[in-house]
């Protein structure tokens, strides 16, 4: 089993609908990050959260630490938002991250 | 500038070439990584260096051979290389030592071995 896990794989959606992307993992962690990777591209860090809820734009990143989990949420989808997104967790020593597989997400026009 | 920037962004080499990869950023990031990965899989760790240190090779080949001339370059010297080491090569650093830092990515340099 992989220290971290989410679903879905892959996710396909109308423009306009909210998405969630769920993550959870096995080990204890000091921070978990969502990134985004469009096709063929270099990855941009959305968020790193420790606790608690974050918010950009049309972006909500929430984390439960007692039940292990987060989820990102993305409001009014929007075509540009396809993308893979994934989930790290930071252990709770050292710099290294542990990725999930990743979040296929289309959204169509 | 939250930029850490890749050359070049794509690469052509033999199995006999010797090539290097670059990565640079200004933040005054003392930490630097370098990931690899293969299409449709998540990132893969190669090398973390700390304060120019490498602190952490994740059993890589010797024919991958990083390198940290100061604390705002990075590279990658590649030699011998086989054709299963096409893949993206990822480049990101973070801010210290501290262990709640945002990794910043650049580009990649997308490999392909012939």
């Amino acid at each position: 089993k992989n220290e971290v896990e989410q679903s879905p794989q892959n996710l396909t959606a109308q423009e306009g609908e909210f998405i969630t992307i769920n993550c959870s993992y096995s080990v204890g962690i000091s921070a978990l990050h969502w990134l985004q990777q469009h096709p063929g591209g270099g990855i941009v860090s959305l968020f790193m959260l420790s606790s608690g809820k974050k918010k950009h734009g049309r972006l909500i990143a929430t984390i439960n630490i007692q039940e292990k989990h987060s989820s990102l949420h993305i409001t009014a989808s929007h075509p540009r938002d396809s993308a893979v997104y994934i989930c790290a967790v930071r252990g709770e020593y050292g710099n290294k991250l542990v990725f999930g597989a990743g979040t296929i997400l289309r959204v169509k026009s | 500038d939250t930029e850490v920037t890749q050359t070049p962004k794509h690469l052509v080499m033999g199995m006999t070439n010797k090539k290097s990869l670059k990565c640079e950023q200004h933040m005054g990031h003392r930490a630097m990584y370098w990931y690899k990965q293969k299409a449709k899989k998540p990132p893969e760790l190669m090398f973390v260096y700390s304060y120019e240190k490498l602190s952490i090779n994740e059993s890589v080949p010797s024919r991958f051979s990083p390198e940290c001339p100061n604390s705002s370059l990075l590279n990658l010297h590649l030699h011998a290389l086989q054709p299963e080491d096409s893949a993206l090569y990822l480049c990101a650093s973070s801010g210290g030592r501290g262990l709640k830092n945002i990794q910043y990515f650049g580009a990649g340099t997308r490999l392909s071995v012939l």
